[in-house]
């Protein structure tokens, strides 16, 4: 299963409200987590079972979707949530990963 | 407290054998699956394939398949990514992680490895 997510990079300020899209190639139900990666760290599950919040996650932080379409959001855009964002499916192996997405500041 | 601590950063030649590992603690070992996960310089995370170390029952993605071994020791909760000939190609940063859910896959990887750096070069 492919996912793809878009957009690849992104610019946005202090406040902002941002939103991550992950496309996957065949129906997943709801089998999908997002992490955020930032430099030089291990990347850190945000979001599983695609809206399910991980313990000691800002409640900024949500997620939507189901079957071949999922969203991350980020409410009120923080300096800490800069960082690269990737989803990933767990409906079959290969449990892939998404390209990721940068989010940089603006 | 749940920690994966990896072995660290390891310089090889091309052709030569390698095993890192990744000791667990403050869960059962036995209980979770353990997944490794590549990340080659300036690019995004690969699925490796994991291990369920109750019973060493491991699945490898089609791109890893044959290239590397996982194995576990259960009696120092202690997993393991193996090659035995490694190429250039396998410079990147290896991390293990762990299942969220006991048993099953389906809620994501929760405790990830700090990464071991793996540079192959002639």
């Amino acid at each position: 299963i492919q996912l793809t997510q878009s957009p690849s990079s992104l610019s946005a300020s202090i406040g902002d409200r941002v939103t991550i899209t992950c496309r996957a190639s065949q129906g997943i139900y709801t089998y999908l987590a997002w992490y955020q990666q930032k430099p030089g760290k291990a990347p850190k599950l945000l979001i599983y079972v695609a809206s399910t919040l991980q313990s000691g996650v800002p409640s900024r932080f949500s997620g939507s979707g189901s079957g071949t379409d999922f969203t991350l959001t980020i409410s009120s855009l923080q300096p800490e949530d800069f960082a690269t964002y990737y989803c990933q499916q767990l409906y079959t192996n290969p449990l892939t990963f998404g390209g990721g997405t940068k989010v940089e500041i603006k | 407290e749940v920690r994966l601590v990896q072995s660290g950063a390891e310089v090889k030649k091309p052709g030569e054998s390698l095993k890192i590992s990744c000791q667990v603690s403050g869960y059962i070992f036995t209980d979770y699956w353990i997944a490794w996960v590549r990340q080659m310089p300036g690019k995004g995370l690969e699925w490796m394939g994991i291990i369920y170390p109750g019973d060493s029952v491991t699945t490898y993605s089609p791109s890893f398949q044959g290239q590397v071994t996982f194995s576990v020791d259960k009696s120092i909760n202690t997993a393991y990514l193996q090659w035995s000939s490694l190429k250039a190609s396998d410079t990147a940063i290896y991390y293990c992680a762990k299942s969220r859910e006991e048993g099953a896959t389906r809620e994501g990887f929760d405790f990830w490895g700090q990464g071991t750096l793996v540079t192959v070069s002639s």
